[in-house]
């Protein structure tokens, strides 16, 4: 069965900018959706074919996808960025990346 | 707004079974699939299965194939999952998602319900 990998966290500084990256095999190939969760809510879309953003979530997000990585970039990180990031893939099922857990100091 | 609403929380014994529903509002609908996941406390997103409110076709993943059941009722716009032979790692919250009608390689949810805790203990 197909596997995305993801970093179990990434910490970056207030103000600067976090790079999420989620690996499978030649990803690049298929579309790649991510999700935001806080604690204690249902995900939230923030980027769906790889690098759209659905209307409400800031320009801040961004996304790309090529070879064997998927990156979610989070530009001027605020502390209410702080959250549980998900990718997402179909491959012969959905899948999902096993999250990142994003820390802003 | 497009809103998915579940039902409340849900205490089984194991080997029972339990079924959520997922109220659609604000827009058509038998115009989008609904999927369901689930994610174990501290735990990933599981994804279970699709349906097609409008065909009542469904898609259910290999794991819960035998004991995961996918209906509606299309003049209540309400989706029901039912989950069989419930065991102790069932116990999670699930979610309902809304899925665009495309090309299945492609779709992704949005929104989704604000999910259900389903407690299973003896």
């Amino acid at each position: 069965s197909y596997e995305l990998t993801q970093p179990l966290s990434v910490s970056v500084a207030l103000g600067q900018t976090a790079r999420i990256t989620c690996g499978g095999n030649n990803i690049g190939s298929k579309n790649v959706h991510w999700y935001q969760q806080k604690p204690g809510q249902a995900p939230v879309l923030v980027i769906y074919r790889d690098s759209n953003r659905p209307s409400g979530i800031p320009e801040r997000f961004s996304g790309s996808n090529s070879g064997n990585t998927a990156t979610l970039t989070i530009s001027r990180a605020q502390a209410g960025d702080e959250a549980d990031y998900y990718c997402q893939v179909w491959d012969s099922s959905m899948v999902f990346g096993g999250g990142t857990k994003l820390t802003v100091l | 707004q497009v809103q998915l609403v579940q039902s409340g929380a849900e205490v089984k014994k194991p080997g029972a079974s339990v079924k959520v529903s997922c109220k659609a509002s604000g827009y058509t609908f038998t115009s989008y699939d609904i999927n369901w996941v689930r994610q174990a406390t501290g735990q990933g997103l599981e994804w279970m299965g699709w349906m097609n409110p409008n065909s009542g076709n469904t898609g259910y993943a290999q794991k819960f194939q035998g004991r995961v059941t996918m209906t509606r009722n299309t003049s209540i716009s309400t989706a029901y999952m039912e989950l069989s032979s419930l065991r102790s790692e069932d116990t999670a919250v699930y979610y309902c998602a809304r899925a665009p009608r495309i090309v299945v390689v492609a779709t992704w949810f949005d929104p989704w319900g604000q999910g259900t805790l389903v407690t299973v203990s003896s």
